[in-house]
């Protein structure tokens, strides 16, 4: 299985709220996983990746930040929510482990929309 | 930097209509190409891919062929259905020092009428 969990499926917070998103994976041990946001018209953005425990890299200098305590879990932070926030935020996982290539092929999970007021 | 440029939508057809929706890329060497989709409601989903030059891509009737000398992957089907209403995107992938990264296009919403 390679079921991929997101919660929660929608939010709603006030600007300089904290925020927690947390995404788990079932399947295979260590696995690569991501962090997208799909904002109006913007398409598909990568946020952060992680090849492992405790390792994260970040793609664009922003106001969130990420965490990977346990090999099958994700968390997408911000301690001050702005209201560019707001978006559909996607985690994924690729078929390779590690620092091992990858074919290419992500895994999504359904999403967590969030909308900052 | 490596992008990917999609057209932009909506676009909008009758059932059984000729469908493309065109994508290209800017990369250095040789990426492989995707096109996922998102249904409503739902996560993306890998519909096809392509790995090197003049590779065809196919899946559920759905067509795409890398060509390196126009740096294209556009997406086409015969014969859409209502179903097929969903955004499409187009994406490259990149390869880095651990794991991949896709590099996706801003998505192209397709909604096909009766």
């Amino acid at each position: 299985s390679q079921t991929i969990h997101q919660w929660p499926a929608t939010l709603v917070q006030p600007v300089g709220s904290p925020l927690s998103l947390e995404c788990t994976v079932e399947g295979t041990s260590n696995p690569n996983l991501y962090w997208y946001r799909q904002a109006a018209g913007r398409g598909l953005q990568l946020l952060f990746y992680s090849i492992g425990i405790d390792q994260i890299s970040s793609e664009v200098p922003q106001n969130l930040s990420a965490s990977r305590p346990q090999d099958r879990q994700f968390i997408l932070s911000s301690k001050k929510l702005l209201l560019s926030d707001s978006g559909f935020y996607l985690c994924a996982r690729g078929t390779g482990q590690g620092v091992e290539k990858n074919t290419g092929e992500l895994f999504f999970g359904e999403g967590s929309r969030l909308t900052v007021l | 930097g490596d992008s990917v440029t999609q057209m932009e939508g909506p676009v909008t057809l009758s059932e059984e209509a000729f469908l493309t929706i065109n994508c290209t890329y800017t990369a250095t060497g040789y990426p492989s190409l995707f096109w996922y989709v998102q249904y409503p409601g739902e996560g993306l989903q890998l519909l096809l891919k392509a790995t090197k030059a003049d590779d065809k891509g196919s899946n559920k009737g759905f067509e795409a062929t890398y060509r390196k000398e126009t740096t294209s992957f556009h997406l086409e089907k015969g014969s859409v259905q209502v179903s097929d209403s969903a955004v499409y995107f187009c994406a490259l992938e990149k390869l880095t020092g651990g794991g991949n990264k896709l590099t996706f296009g801003t998505g192209t919403q397709l909604k096909v009428e009766l």
